[in-house]
């Protein structure tokens, strides 16, 4: 079945540096692929996210290229800043009205 | 738009207890899932409805747990008797074309 692979956390950096968390996943066909961000007590909310290889999704400075090649969605921001401190899911669809399937999460710790 | 609107945000009850969770999707989504979030597991789908319908309810723990939805804009999730392991956030997301939204969950505690 699908899955998602994602680098285990907490990943602590301090503000401005530059941020890149590992996302590679397992899917038949062509799945979208998909960041959500999770503040403390709040619920999921896209980030950005790519439906086809190639694709490129941005959002907030955030980045993330759908590689097929590497099956990979690695999210990259050039200058982090203490408040995206929050825990970031990698997501798949496969494209069907199936749902999502999520990673593990990485909880992201910004200190100033 | 509201969102989709999840209701309670939290819930304590004790072991052995009726519990429901109520979801409204966004009007004119089609699919609507639920998830439940533990720090063991992650996010794990439950179900998931299409029109209305149950397509997939091969993620539901066990028999405690049943959901419907009877129309486009109410669904709901019971778990009947509660457990302590039972305790998790529960999200409720609706979707069209792909585009998915999330509730900002129930946080279920058992004691």
């Amino acid at each position: 079945g699908d899955s998602v692979t994602q680098m285990e956390g907490p990943v602590t950096l301090s503000e401005e540096a530059f941020l890149t968390i590992n996302c590679t996943y397992t899917a038949t066909g062509y799945p979208s692929l998909f960041w959500y961000v999770q503040y403390p007590g709040e619920g999921l909310q896209l980030l950005l996210k790519a439906t086809k290889a190639d694709d490129k999704g941005s959002n907030k400075g955030f980045e993330a290229t759908y590689r097929k090649e590497t099956t990979s969605f690695h999210l990259e921001k050039g200058s982090v800043q203490v408040s995206d401190s929050a825990v970031y899911f990698c997501a798949l669809s496969g494209g069907g009205a199936d749902g999502l399937t999520f990673g593990k999460g990485t909880h992201l710790i910004i200190q100033p | 738009d509201a969102g989709v609107i999840q209701s309670p945000r939290h819930e304590v009850t004790e072991m052995g207890q009726e519990v429901t969770l109520r979801c409204k999707p966004i009007s004119g989504h089609n699919s609507l899932f639920w998830y439940r979030q533990t720090m063991m597991r992650g996010l794990e789908l439950l179900i998931y409805f299409n029109n209305n319908v149950p397509i997939d309810d091969s993620g539901m723990p066990e028999d405690r747990f049943s959901a419907k939805m009877p129309n486009a804009s109410f669904s709901t999730l019971k778990i009947q008797p509660s457990e302590p392991r039972d305790s998790a956030v529960y999200f409720c997301a609706s979707s069209l074309w792909g585009g998915y939204t999330f509730g900002s969950g129930t946080r279920l505690t058992v004691v």
